[in-house]
């Protein structure tokens, strides 16, 4: 049981290349979540997926789009890379039971991006 | 809006020393709330959670929290500290939007361990 999994680890872009980052999640949850980390700053959510089939705004989506390509799979794309997405981005997933427990997620590992 | 307040963005205490982070929040409704830890290089780890009932919880590691709603805050304490629990900690409170649970972070304590 892997949990949440991310691909890449690490990756270097230069500004105006585009990348997607994958995340899979082998728990079989309903909900999945991409957040970007930056120091200071906590967690900020880009793009959640309350569902297969389902993707929603979060805090800051601007520059990036996202595939919800079945109930594993939750994908980020960057279609133009800059500099000011050099960040670490996490995925999460969470079982969208109704009650508090659905709000309690679990993390992947992170992939850390620099944008040059 | 929600908001969640960690005041602390960085403490030092010394191994075998208590431990107590401190998290704010504000949030209309009965908050559901979250602390959890990241170790150096890793993803998040959930520590511990308030849904309702008894005011302190306890977690992982040996922590626990406590809910105070008079003071919209859920501090997480520790009564000796590890070298090991050297990391970030984040405090989150959950809100609905819309069909989806979402979590708003603070923005975290870096936790130093001098031996």
């Amino acid at each position: 049981n892997a949990g949440v999994t991310q691909t890449p680890k690490f990756q270097v872009l230069k500004t105006g290349q585009s990348m997607t980052l994958q995340c899979a999640q082998d728990m079989n949850h309903n909900s999945m979540y991409w957040y970007r980390q930056d120091p200071g700053m906590g967690l900020r959510l880009i793009y959640y997926s309350a569902s297969e089939g389902t993707t929603d705004k979060g805090e800051v989506p601007n520059g990036y789009n996202v595939s919800r390509l079945n109930k594993r799979e939750f994908s980020l794309r960057l279609e133009s890379a800059a500099p000011s997405q050099t960040s670490v981005y996490f995925c999460a997933s969470s079982e969208e039971r109704r009650g508090p427990s659905s709000y309690e997620q679990y993390f992947g590992p992170g992939t850390r991006l620099t944008v040059t | 809006a929600q908001s969640v307040t960690q005041p602390d963005i960085h403490i030092t205490v010394s191994e075998g020393a208590s431990l107590e982070l401190r998290c704010n929040y504000s949030y209309g409704a009965t908050p559901y709330l979250f602390w959890y830890v990241q170790s150096p290089g890793q993803g998040l780890q959930l520590l511990l959670k308030y849904f309702s009932g008894d005011t302190l919880v306890q977690g992982i590691k040996g922590f626990e929290a406590e809910f105070k709603r008079s003071q919209s805050s859920f501090n997480l304490r520790k009564p000796s500290v590890h070298w090991s629990d050297a990391a970030e900690y984040f405090c989150a409170v959950g809100v609905k939007s819309g069909t989806a649970s979402k979590l708003t972070f603070g923005t975290g304590t870096r936790l130093q361990v001098t031996l």
